[in-house]
């Protein structure tokens, strides 16, 4: 019945590991993102996948990296994870036709890097 | 580059007592659609309203209402006679037509209170 899942909801871990959030959306978008909302609730964009092709890079840190294996599924992979990586991450999808359909968020997934 | 101000941190209100969310956008784009989104205290994102900005009706659904006045580049959104259940973060948004970056302002917290 969820319309766009992520898993895990909480994610505990320290400085260095490696760390993978699953995103799924069962809307039949074509379109996929990772926001990232920090302490004072900021939310910014940092990747976008249209059609499992990735259209939206925003200056984030190669350490992240996006997989997309089909249209439904969205991917993030965190290496070497950081204290400053620590916040809470929503995946979103929306179908891109005649105008921007809104974005449908997951319940998102918080990070806490120690 | 499309920027969002929502210039209130936070509000507190009495519970029915109304109240007002600013928001100003900046984009050089003609053709735009405008959001609003609340964040409840459990976290997650849900969308309230879509606006393209050929449409300049205000729009109402029940104890919510938008303003959408393109000559001053403000999207205002007024909730009337506020319930606790109000109590919630709201963010404003900005998406170019044929864009897929969903920009948001910072958000304003409203606490309502019995």
């Amino acid at each position: 019945d969820t319309a766009v899942s992520q898993t895990p909801k909480y994610l505990v871990t320290q400085m260095g590991n490696d760390k993978s959030i699953k995103c799924e959306q069962n809307l039949g978008h074509d379109t996929m993102y990772w926001y990232k909302q920090d302490s004072k609730k900021f939310l910014k964009i940092m990747f976008s996948y249209n059609n499992k092709e990735l259209i939206i890079n925003e200056t984030v840190p190669n350490r992240f990296s996006p997989k997309s294996p089909d249209k439904a599924h969205l991917n993030l992979h965190i290496n070497s994870l950081e204290l400053g990586d620590s916040a809470v991450y929503f995946c979103a999808s929306s179908q891109f036709g005649t105008g921007p359909s809104p974005l449908h968020f997951g319940n998102g997934t918080r990070l806490t890097v120690t | 580059a499309q920027k969002v101000t929502q210039a209130q941190t936070e509000i507190s209100v009495v519970e029915k007592e109304d109240v007002t969310l600013d928001c100003v956008y900046e984009t050089r784009d003609t053709t735009y659609y405008l959001f609003w989104y609340k964040q409840p205290p459990s976290g997650e994102l849900v969308f309230l309203i879509r606006r393209n900005s050929f449409d300049e009706q205000n729009e109402i659904s029940g104890r919510y209402s938008w303003n959408f006045q393109k000559s001053t580049s403000s999207f205002n959104f007024t909730i009337t006679a506020s319930q606790v259940v109000d109590s919630a973060v709201y963010f404003c948004a900005l998406i170019k037509a044929a864009g897929n970056k969903l920009t948001f302002g910072g958000g304003t917290r409203v606490l309502v209170k019995p």
